[in-house]
């Protein structure tokens, strides 16, 4: 499979939490991508993790990569409701793929 | 740069008609990408070009689907004819010529079909 399999499927949180989800892939990586999607619009790229890198950061996202571990997370800290959206990962697989497949995503809902 | 941009933003159409989907890529980027997304099968890649050539149809549907990049600024996705089954939201991405390290993709904002 050329995707990445997001877990929850759905994750309900208040205002200020952290929200952690997950990324699981099969086969080797150059890079990993996250994006989000509000509801009726076009998806929007988060951040880029190459498959050298172990942690990123970008304001208050976190991502990490375990290439072992075929995995990825990403953290939103101190989540807003305005953060309540479908979050995707995407590997960018080896082997001269270039392009990038999307799982179900995780639907994030951020309550104030 | 105006970002990717996509027309109809809506459509809704009778079965059997003939629909196409614009998409204008961000200038300078080699890759488009044409993406189809619905509640039961999620977002799915239908086909990409780089440099107006197509590189990978083998998600598109069946026949009654064909897309055409005539040049660097412009792409279509023409469904004929179009059936109930067709009803989704269809995305348009693009990408600079980056390499394997980069990638990152650039979203229109979708064109949604509703075939009656």
């Amino acid at each position: 499979s050329q995707q990445g399999e997001e877990d929850p499927q759905a994750l309900s949180i208040q205002e200020g939490e952290n929200a952690t989800m997950n990324c699981s892939y099969k086969t080797s990586i150059n890079n990993l991508q996250w994006y989000r999607q509000n509801s009726g619009r076009g998806l929007v790229h988060l951040i880029l993790i190459r498959s050298n890198e172990r942690e990123k950061h970008s304001g208050r996202l976190r991502v990490t990569l375990d290439t072992s571990k075929k995995s990825s997370s990403l953290l939103i800290t101190a989540s807003r409701a305005a953060d309540t959206a479908s979050y995707f990962c995407a590997p960018l697989f080896s082997g001269g793929y270039n392009k990038l497949i999307f799982g179900a995503g995780t639907r994030l809902a951020v309550h104030p | 740069d105006a970002g990717v941009i996509q027309s109809p933003r809506h459509e809704v159409t009778e079965m059997g008609q003939e629909v196409t989907l614009r998409c204008k890529p961000i200038s300078g980027h080699d890759y488009l990408f044409w993406y189809r997304q619905t509640m039961m099968r999620g977002l799915e890649l239908l086909i990409y070009f780089n440099n107006n050539v197509p590189i990978d149809d083998s998600g598109m549907p069946e026949d009654r689907f064909s897309a055409k990049m005539p040049n660097a600024s412009f792409s279509t996705l023409k469904i004929q004819p179009s059936e109930p089954r067709d009803s989704a939201v269809y995305f348009c991405a693009s990408r600079e010529r980056g390499g394997l390290n980069t990638g990152e993709l650039f979203f229109g904002e979708g064109s949604r079909l509703t075939v009656l």
